[in-house]
């Protein structure tokens, strides 16, 4: 049972373009939600994330969007870049602390 | 500061054999866990560690064991590998466990096939 369920599994947009990427959970313990980014060859790092007592938080050109009552939330990448090309994770913290992982989008910027 | 390093980078193994993928942090970090990766299904816990000395399962912990004999080093062990176990496996550490959500950093990985 996938408890965080991630969309679109690929995308592709042109450069300057917006990327979105959104998930979907059940599990309303969660109070955590960050997103990663994985190049290819390296582990995920750490990107962005937001509690569930904030709708939006923007760090540069990521903004994730929060909807508690949907509990929804999605990564915005405006004007993407061919460098923003990776795999892309959303993930959710439970209560024993764990993370609950998306299964990840492979993201292609096209110049 | 290294971080989280992990070796070997690659390996490959036939069914029954065992071997150990190591990880070691120089972060001084008192929480470490070992993932894998599968394609199509995000990464999953194996086991995790909240300190020396204390370790425990995570989502998929069959057919591999750890220990946390020191701070540094927390290494995992396939004991019989089998071609179910091919995957990529990642090691993580994060300051302390309520943290780890957003101080977690990740090893480059280890890719493992089994024949």
């Amino acid at each position: 049972q996938q408890q965080v369920k991630q969309s679109p599994q690929s995308l592709i947009v042109q450069k300057g373009g917006i990327s979105i990427i959104n998930c979907a959970y059940e599990n309303t313990a969660f109070d955590y939600f960050p997103w990663y980014q994985q190049f290819p060859g390296k582990g995920p790092a750490l990107l962005i994330a937001i509690r569930p007592d904030v709708s939006e938080k923007k760090e540069g050109r990521f903004t994730i969007s929060f909807n508690k009552s949907a509990k929804q939330f999605s990564l915005h990448i405006m004007d993407s870049q061919p460098g923003d090309s990776a795999t892309y994770f959303c993930a959710a913290v439970d209560s024993n602390y764990q993370l609950i992982w998306g299964a990840g989008t492979k993201l292609i910027i096209k110049p | 500061n290294a971080g989280v390093t992990q070796t070997p980078k690659f390996q490959v193994l036939k069914t029954g054999q065992s071997m150990t993928l190591q990880c070691a942090q120089d972060m001084n970090h008192e929480y470490m866990s070992w993932y894998r990766q599968d394609p199509g299904m995000g990464l999953r816990l194996i086991h995790y560690s909240v300190g020396a000395g204390i370790t425990d399962q995570g989502e998929v912990p069959n057919g591999y064991n750890v220990s946390r004999s020191t701070t540094e080093d927390f290494p995992l062990r396939l004991l019989s590998a089998a071609p179910s176990q091919t995957s990529v496996y990642f090691c993580a550490s994060s300051y302390d466990s309520s943290g780890m959500a957003d101080t977690q950093y990740f090893g480059p990985g280890t890719r493992l096939t089994v024949l």
